[in-house]
């Protein structure tokens, strides 16, 4: 089946770091990305949205400059927040499809747990 | 764009007892349907999908959901519940379209007492 493998797992950076975050589809084309956030206690919201090529589409209040999204392959996306402070803690995960194979749904990571200290 | 309602914040159940979990989504085109589990500081497990065809959908840990068109609805079943089921349950929707991400529903607290 589909997987995707989502590095590292765990991290823990210093106020003002930056932190880069893997996704890739081990067995597939992932022509499409979406990140996601979580909250403790809250549900997944959406961050962004990338095609291999192209730029990130980001939903509002998502601030593009802070969280760079890169997806210049079709089997590699990364996540990097940039300057991050203690209110970017939080569990990333991503999640991804390949657009000619949709109905086999949407494929995640395992989720990478930051903590900004 | 797509929608998910989950009306039930917190659910206990006593061990052996069924369960539903109650999913509302809002999607103008036909909607891929999904429910996922996630235990505390752990990932999703997907616990089963609806693309098409039957309506009653079986999935792993003995979970099923059905696809009722008319009620907007997919709400997750399980005739016994086990301790271990105990978790946090996330509805979905997505579509076919490529570019379409999942929408998820709040959740829903499964607690499990003896």
């Amino acid at each position: 089946g589909a997987v995707v493998s989502q590095h590292p797992s765990r991290v823990i950076c210093k106020s003002g770091t930056s932190v880069k975050i893997e996704c890739r589809s081990l067995d597939f084309q992932a022509t499409t990305m979406f990140w996601y956030r979580q909250f403790p206690k809250q549900s997944l919201m959406l961050m962004a949205t990338s095609n291999e090529g192209s730029k990130a589409t980001y939903e509002q209040g998502v601030e593009k400059d802070k969280f760079l999204i890169n997806h210049a392959s079709l089997t590699l996306s990364t996540l990097t927040v940039t300057s991050a402070h203690p209110e970017d803690s939080s569990f990333y995960i991503c999640s991804a499809r390949e657009v000619r194979r949709t109905r086999y749904g949407y494929t995640f990571g395992s989720g990478t747990r930051l903590t900004v200290v | 764009a797509q929608s998910v309602t989950q009306p039930d914040i917190h659910i206990t159940v006593s061990e052996g007892a069924s369960l539903e979990l109650r999913c509302n989504y809002s999607y103008g085109a036909t909607p891929y349907l999904f429910w996922y589990v996630q235990s505390p500081g752990q990932g999703l497990q997907l616990l089963l999908k609806y693309f098409s065809g039957d309506t009653l959908v079986q999935g792993i840990k003995g979970f099923e959901a059905e696809f009722k068109r008319s009620q907007s609805s997919f709400n997750l079943r399980k005739p016994s519940v086990h301790w271990s089921d105990a978790a946090e349950y996330f509805c979905a929707v997505g579509a076919n379209s490529g570019n379409t991400p999942l929408v998820f529903g709040k959740g829903t607290r499964l607690s499990v007492i003896a």
